[in-house]
């Protein structure tokens, strides 16, 4: 099976910049993505990484190693609405569209 | 204008009945899914519809039975409801099934088998 691995609680303060680490099994990679989902919400997208190094999203960053089967989300200027579950997810080998979700990092943005 | 909708959002039943939950999406997507979301927050696929035809089917028992009308529906039967199976139940939707894009997710169903 395919195992992600991600810390389950974080906690960061206001203004800060916090970063969330994700590792994955490297065979069959076929994309990573990082999805945000709010207490009693659907999952929305971050960001989708395919290809190795860092993607730039206003204050929203994702890092991707291949060879390492690493990625981290990085989150700048963090406010209260912050405050969320961020979803490391796999994209399955056989490119059906399926996601491989870690179990999630609750990040707790504190005044 | 809700791109993915799902219905109901809430849904209350007793061990042993039937039930349903709709999924409707209006973005124009080919595929169409099910993932279940357990109460240590794991998303787990399910069922995975292209163009109307199953292309995953995660090893879900068959008391769970999707449907999918045409590639803008995909349906969630569950027969014989058990404790088990309380969760919250979230439909996607993605463009294309043969390669790996953004999934659009339904609100989510939260599931009370009591």
């Amino acid at each position: 099976g395919q195992n992600i691995d991600q810390p389950t609680e974080m906690t960061a303060t206001e203004g800060a910049i916090v970063q969330i680490n994700c590792t994955y099994q490297t065979s069959g990679f076929n994309g990573l993505f990082w999805y945000q989902q709010h207490a009693g919400e659907a999952p929305t997208f971050l960001s989708y990484n395919v290809l190795d190094g860092l993607e730039e999203k206003g204050r929203f960053s994702s890092f991707l190693s291949r060879s390492k089967g690493y990625s981290y989300l990085l989150l700048k200027e963090l406010q209260m609405k912050d405050s969320a579950s961020y979803l490391c997810a796999q994209g399955g080998s056989s490119n059906t569209g399926k996601l491989i979700f870690g179990q999630g990092t609750t990040l707790q943005v504190k005044p | 204008d809700t791109a993915v909708s799902q219905t109901p959002k809430y849904l209350v039943t007793q061990m042993g009945n039937d039930k349903s939950i709709k999924c409707e999406q209006n973005l124009g997507h080919d595929t169409m899914y099910w993932y279940k979301q357990d109460s240590k927050k794991f998303l787990k696929i399910m069922f995975s519809y292209n163009n109307k035809e199953l292309i995953i089917n995660e090893t879900v028992p068959n008391r769970f039975s999707p449907k999918s009308p045409d590639k803008a529906h995909l349906n969630l039967h569950i027969n014989s409801l058990e404790l088990g199976d309380s969760a919250v139940y979230f439909c996607a939707s993605s463009q294309g099934g043969t390669m790996n894009t953004e999934a659009f997710f339904g609100q989510g169903t939260r599931l009370t088998v009591v």
